[in-house]
């Protein structure tokens, strides 16, 4: 059983670019979330989504960020006109979430974004 | 108030020697503890999760709860070099997402 994909591993943007950070979850899983770790800090929730529905955004920045999980396809967080700031590993989790299958969280390896 | 609070550390444990690493949490209502794994670099890894008082014991690694004193508990017993790493405790606060603690840095000291 493949555990949580993400991709890129690595991402390097200028400032003022797009990133685009994919996660596909683990088989059978179908609650994705998102954090935000930056250096020598704890991690922060971001997002959490099911198959085309936001659940709850409430640690999402107002602006520039946005996530999806479509009904195809992996979930997607997108980061508009980056600034340094943005400059962080990012990391999706997925759950099964249910009685049966319990509600823990695994982790993907991450995508280390970098804002130059 | 923080949801969730671990001591940062760094801890220092000799090697083959328990270590025991806590953590406090805010709301009683709360009802799963998760503890992880991060490697420096890397992301985390679940090692133990609990959802009822008392303890629970996988390998070298037992969790404990204890609801009346809002207490999260990892007991790494018979410490290996490779079990350093930073600890991360986390829970359900009635919502949707898991709220991590800022975790406790573990040193094995061979």
């Amino acid at each position: 059983n493949a555990g949580v994909m993400q991709n890129p591993r690595h991402l390097v943007r200028r400032r003022g670019q797009e990133a685009r950070l994919r996660c596909s979850p683990m088989k059978g899983h179908s609650h994705v979330y998102w954090y935000r770790q930056l250096p020598e800090e704890g991690l922060k929730f971001m997002v959490y989504l099911q198959k085309e529905n936001i659940i709850d955004e409430s640690g999402m920045p107002k602006e520039r960020f946005s996530a999806e999980f479509p009904k195809e396809g992996p979930s997607i967080l997108r980061i508009q006109q980056v600034v340094r700031g943005d400059s962080a590993a990012y990391f999706c989790a997925s759950s099964p979430r249910d009685r049966v299958e319990g509600y823990e969280q695994y982790f993907g390896p991450g995508t280390r974004l970098t804002v130059t | 108030q923080k949801e969730v609070e671990q001591n940062s550390g760094p801890l220092s444990v000799p090697e083959g020697a328990i270590a025991s690493l806590n953590c406090t949490y805010s709301d009683r209502g709360s009802q799963s503890f998760f503890w992880y794994r991060q490697y420096s670099g890397k992301s985390p890894e679940l090692i133990m999760f609990i959802y009822s008082n008392g303890d629970k014991e996988d390998g070298r690694f037992t969790a404990q709860l204890n609801k009346a004193s809002q207490y999260v508990s990892l007991l790494i017993r018979d410490s290996q070099p490779s079990d350093s790493a930073t600890y991360l405790c986390a829970g359900y606060f009635g919502n949707e997402k898991l709220t991590f603690g800022t975790g406790t840095r573990l040193t094995i000291i061979p």
